[in-house]
């Protein structure tokens, strides 16, 4: 699992409501993402981070905001959630093995009423 | 739009079957191509990747083409077991950025 977890792992609100998803890391990579899992969309990027305090936009990144205060942890905000973002979330990092290659995490599955 | 096109959506294949999954992109800034497996309720795991300058990988039963003038690369999974059963994902890299194509379900009937 390359040591990424994912919480909550599982969630339902309601449209218009604040989410917050979180994602931690135990080894101290530079690199982290979020991505969306959509059928027939394959995962399409959301945010991504290259340090702490340090991100920047993916594809869809409109209705997502995302915050690193400390290497370990990368958060993604739904800032008032809309029932399009009901989605699979996965967390990712990237780990430097001779080749820069990306792990993901277990995912956490939102619905949005 | 998708950067990346994976086809086919689906397939079926016998047990000890050839499964064989095609990908094609158009941006010629990627130099990494893996390709992840996913079961369900899972997150997808890397299976096998390849770098440009290659044109064959194999690990075990799972062989990456790469055919870089075309533009496309494919997997093909040997022996096809019923254990093979899941959604995998073709993606390109570049700038630490991957770009996935929509993923094929691969059923495998014993």
């Amino acid at each position: 699992d390359a040591g990424i977890t994912q919480s909550p792992r599982h969630k339902v609100t309601e449209t218009g409501t604040p989410v917050t998803l979180r994602c931690h890391q135990t080894e101290n990579h530079r690199y982290m993402y979020w991505y969306r899992q959509d059928p027939g969309h394959g995962l399409r990027l959301i945010h991504y981070s290259y340090g702490v305090k340090d991100t920047d936009k993916g594809e869809v990144s409109d209705g997502y905001s995302v915050s690193r205060s400390k290497t370990e942890d990368f958060l993604l905000t739904l800032e008032s959630a809309t029932s399009s973002q009901t989605s699979v979330y996965f967390c990712a990092i990237s780990v430097s093995t001779g080749q820069e290659t990306q792990y993901f995490g277990p995912g956490t599955r939102l619905l949005v009423l | 739009q998708q950067q990346v096109k994976q086809s086919p959506q689906s397939l079926i294949v016998q047990k000890g079957g050839i499964s064989i999954i095609n990908c094609a992109y158009e941006n010629t800034a990627f130099d990494y191509f893996p390709w992840y497996q996913q079961f369900p309720g899972k997150g997808p795991a890397l299976l096998i990747a390849i770098r440009p300058d290659v044109s064959e990988k194999k690990e075990g039963r799972f062989t990456i083409s790469f055919n870089k003038s075309a533009k496309q690369f494919s997997l093909h999974i040997m022996d096809s077991q019923p254990g093979d059963s899941a959604t995998y994902f073709c993606a390109a890299q570049n700038d630490y950025k991957l770009s996935f194509g929509a993923g094929t379900t691969v059923t495998v009937r014993a």
